[in-house]
């Protein structure tokens, strides 16, 4: 079947660690997209990839970086300059252009910093 | 640039009753509009979308909603609250800027169905 793989569902880290979650699509979409959830705020866009080698910054960047060497994987690292990491985060993938803007979701990994 | 207004952070419905999720958008173009619905500690799925064609669009698990332009709304709507239709709904409208498509996602509406 294809999907979005997200891995591990559960990520535990001491604080001044950085740690990247992973995030893998067979589903041959060009455009992957990394969001970040709190309670009552919504969908936050950290950082978000067109094509390979290419990505940009969204709204909420600082603290975090992205890699882009191949169409089917987006990791996130979480570095310990993010001053609030705990927070549920949500890997998603689309193909420009062609589905309208529609997003196919991973199941999210939960990373907890103490 | 474009941004979403769901009204109500959390809704509360008898099961069997009409179940009303509101969202109110801004956009400078004509959007393109999505509900998404999230179950506890799960990643999003989507009930239904609005690509400009029919204004009542219909969706997954009976949902319907309808693209409003008078009064930038696109309220999520179904006739009979189920068990489990409890989750969290999340509107979302397009954004294209400098050749690239986001989504602007709204901050959520928590739907509680009571026996």
């Amino acid at each position: 079947d294809g999907g979005i793989t997200q891995s591990p569902k559960y990520l535990f880290r001491k604080e001044g660690q950085n740690v990247t979650l992973s995030c893998e699509q067979n589903l041959n979409h060009d455009a992957m997209y990394w969001y970040r959830q709190d309670p009552g705020q919504g969908l936050r866009l950290i950082y978000y990839s067109q094509i390979v080698n290419d990505f940009q910054k969204g709204d909420i960047a600082e603290g975090y970086s992205v890699s882009r060497e191949k169409k089917e994987s987006f990791p996130l690292t979480v570095t310990s300059a993010q001053k609030n990491p705990t927070a549920f985060y949500l890997c998603a993938s689309s193909i420009p252009g062609r589905v309208l803007y529609e997003q196919y979701f991973g199941p999210g990994t939960r990373l907890t910093v103490t | 640039a474009q941004s979403v207004t769901q009204l109500g952070s959390h809704v509360s419905v008898s099961e069997g009753a009409l179940v009303l999720l509101r969202c109110n958008y801004s956009s400078s173009v004509p959007p393109y509009l999505f509900w998404y619905v999230q179950y506890p500690n799960q990643g999003l799925q989507l009930l239904l979308k609005y690509t400009s064609a029919a204004t009542l669009v219909k969706g997954i698990n009976g949902f319907e909603a309808e693209f409003k332009k008078s009064e930038t709304s696109f309220h999520l709507t179904k006739p009979s609250a189920h068990m489990s239709d409890a989750a969290e709904y999340f509107c979302a409208v397009s954004d294209r800027q400098g050749g690239s498509e986001k989504l602007v996602f709204g901050k959520g509406t928590k739907l509680t169905v009571n026996p």
